[in-house]
């Protein structure tokens, strides 16, 4: 596709449950970002991968925030035993490493914890 | 104190003001600076980025960065009803170009 694409767009769960969150970056975009948009905190840096291996994982906010990338594309976020306060909506941004610096975003998930 | 500083408005105009948004960091290590526009339930697009300081102009757009005052603006002359929509400036930060956010302005440009 021409763009990020990220799924589903939007997810409702219960507390408690977990939750995997896709995004398919630019093709040939090696480096991709997950951030967070919530309202009280904005927008807000989680994880970046380089290829398959996140160099940066610092912006995870608790041990039951993880992701991976496979094959150096598709990236999943997973939030184990979801809390109301990870209510949010879930971006995705990918880029060629070395460049402009230029993100280019996905759509994002808008996650309901009730 | 957060690292990047926006108002975050609302800031509702009349179509053709001249808008100005502003950020202030407090980090002098920030080296690239961004404006990102997101329009309601889509993803942030990038609209300027700049390097040092001083203006770069893009239409109708001009970004300032003022590294001495650690302070960054976009100016929006002729505003568009099409121009509302939240504006985020954005600074990259270290090695991994992972960015810092302000916390976005909100605008509404009225005909």
């Amino acid at each position: 596709g021409a763009g990020v694409s990220q799924s589903p767009s939007n997810k409702v769960t219960e507390k408690g449950k977990d939750v995997e969150l896709r995004c398919d970056p630019i093709s040939g975009h090696t480096a991709l970002y997950w951030y967070r948009q919530s309202l009280g905190q904005g927008l807000e840096f989680l994880i970046y991968f380089q290829g398959n291996s996140a160099p940066d994982k610092s912006g995870l906010p608790s041990d039951r925030f993880s992701a991976e990338r496979t094959g150096g594309s598709v990236s999943t976020l997973t939030i184990q035993r979801t809390q109301q306060e990870d209510s949010a909506v879930y971006l995705c941004a990918s880029t060629l490493a070395g460049t402009s610096n230029e993100q280019f975003f996905g759509p994002g998930t808008r996650l309901t914890v009730l | 104190q957060k690292e990047v500083e926006q108002d975050p408005g609302p800031l509702s105009v009349p179509e053709g003001a001249i808008v100005s948004l502003n950020c202030t960091y407090s980090n002098s290590a920030f080296q690239y600076f961004m404006w990102y526009r997101q329009y309601s339930r889509k993803g942030p697009e990038l609209l300027m980025y700049t390097y040092s300081s001083g203006n770069k102009e893009d239409g109708r757009f001009t970004a300032q960065v003022d590294k001495s005052s650690k302070y960054i603006s976009l100016f929006i002359r002729d505003s568009q009803p099409s121009d509302s929509a939240t504006y985020l400036c954005a600074l990259v930060s270290g090695g991994y170009n992972k960015l810092i956010f302000g916390a976005g302005t909100r605008l509404a440009v009225h005909p």
